[in-house]
């Protein structure tokens, strides 16, 4: 059964310090999404793509955020510097497309920690 | 008020207990609605979804959805140790208008005792 892949599944890193994750969605699927859950609460979004296009980023702190999906297959999240509000499990999902009834497959999640 | 209110426990039940999950909304305009269990350390997985109102059956979990209430419902049948995770509501109105990205309830966290 084909999975979403992400990388690293866990990193420590220092405040100050750039941390970087690696997305790889379903084969076929266009549509790519970062979340970020904090413990004890609901993911959120922070970034979607539409293949290689930016379809929503309004939650995404792009002062210190980026994200990219330059062939439009699979993606990087990037965080610099980063400070300890930051730690989080930060996870990848994909769909086929946006449609009401496209079903979000969502990969294992980098759990970061800040210290 | 957020938009998705999910009591975050944590719920105890022995084996074989009958589970009842519950969400409620304020968003009118999301149409459909989604269980995704999510195991410790793991990401979420989607369990049952429905569109609009009504009940959806699937082996031993049902999930119902009152739009007129506002309110979601996931119910375990004779649930199993298995079962205990964390428990996540969803939903998403239509694509193109501006409640189309999903909305996350907190989460409930299960146990499911032997």
């Amino acid at each position: 059964e084909a999975e979403v892949a992400q990388s690293p599944r866990y990193k420590i890193t220092e405040k100050s310090q750039a941390v970087a994750f690696w997305c790889d969605p379903i084969s076929g699927h266009a549509t790519l999404y970062w979340y970020r859950q904090i413990l004890g609460q609901g993911p959120e979004l922070l970034v979607q793509f539409q293949d290689e296009s930016v379809v929503d980023d309004s939650q995404l702190p792009k002062d210190r955020f980026s994200a990219e999906r330059l062939k439009g297959v699979d993606s990087t999240l990037k965080i610099q510097p980063a400070e300890l509000g930051d730690s989080a499990m930060y996870l990848c999902a994909s769909s086929l497309g946006t449609g009401g009834w496209e079903t979000q497959y969502f990969g294992p999640g980098t759990r970061l920690l800040v210290l | 008020q957020k938009e998705v209110e999910q009591d975050p426990g944590p719920l105890s039940v022995p084996e074989g207990a009958i589970v009842s999950l519950n969400c409620t909304y304020s968003n009118s305009a999301f149409q459909y609605f989604m269980w995704y269990r999510q195991y410790s350390r793991k990401g979420p997985e989607l369990l049952m979804y429905t569109y609009s109102s009504g009940n959806k059956e699937d082996g031993r979990f049902t999930a119902q959805v009152d739009k007129s209430s506002k309110y979601i419902s996931l119910f375990i049948r004779d649930s199993q140790p298995s079962d205990s995770a964390t428990y996540l509501c969803a939903m998403k109105g239509d694509s193109g208008g501006s409640n189309y990205k999903l909305t996350f309830g907190k989460g409930t966290l299960l146990t499911v005792n032997p």
